[in-house]
């Protein structure tokens, strides 16, 4: 079964720097997609990055950068020059052949 | 460029009752997936509908159920509920069923649908 970790219930960043947020995954399909979303306090889901499993690169748009390490099955979230606008809830995903599963979310505090 | 709408925003419901959530995918979608989101927790997989069937279903009950219109627009119906059926219930549109898990599959999200259950 396909299982989703993120280890990290909340974190603190100082406005400006970087910040990782861990994803680890776990999953018998050959091919997958793997996700990030944000959902602020408003409720909505939004899309932040995504990284196929047979991608060569890592992937990244804008300030977000997937850091990912298919042996190791981690597919971290990298946050550069973070803004207070950046505070929300983080979200992992993974897509498989059945289903999208997404992990417990990680609480990214941006502080001034 | 309209996106992914949902109504209503805010619902309560006596256990036992039925309820019916309304979702329109972003213009140019025809795939609708449903997730739950309980309090503290991350969304989970309810089913999705691409040319108004149900192509994949996670593991809820059959209390839950869905329709897709012509229109591509989506209906969940939750029979019978439960206290523990209390959450934001999503809605997420993209282009096609995502069959191909290698393709960058985005979804939209809609803004969701709080229910509580009493």
């Amino acid at each position: 079964a396909q299982k989703i970790t993120q280890t990290q219930p909340g974190m603190f960043v100082q406005e400006k720097e970087a910040v990782t947020l861990d994803c680890t995954y776990d999953t018998s399909d050959p091919s997958y997609g793997l996700f990030w979303y944000k959902q602020p306090s408003s409720g909505e889901m939004i899309f932040l990055i995504y990284q196929g499993s047979y991608d060569q690169q890592n992937a990244t748009e804008g300030r977000y950068s997937l850091n990912f390490q298919k042996a190791r099955k981690s597919a971290n979230l990298v946050i550069s020059a973070s803004q207070l606008g950046d505070s929300a809830m983080y979200f992992c995903a993974m897509r498989g052949y059945n289903d999208m599963r997404f992990g417990a979310g990680t609480r990214l505090t941006v502080k001034p | 460029d309209a996106g992914v709408t949902q109504s209503p925003t805010h619902l309560i419901k006596t256990r036992g009752q039925q309820v019916t959530l309304r979702c329109s995918p972003k213009s140019g979608h025809d795939t609708v997936s449903w997730y739950q989101q309980a309090l503290g927790q991350g969304p989970q997989f309810i089913f999705q509908y691409y040319e108004e069937e149900e192509r994949q279903r996670g593991n809820f009950p059959d209390r839950f159920s869905g329709h897709q219109f012509p229109n591509y627009s989506s209906e969940l119906n939750v029979n019978a509920l439960l206290l523990g059926d209390s959450a934001l219930y999503l809605c997420a549109s993209s282009l096609g069923p995502g069959q191909g898990v290698s393709e960058a599959y985005e979804q939209y999200f809609g803004p969701g649908t709080r229910l509580t259950v009493t």
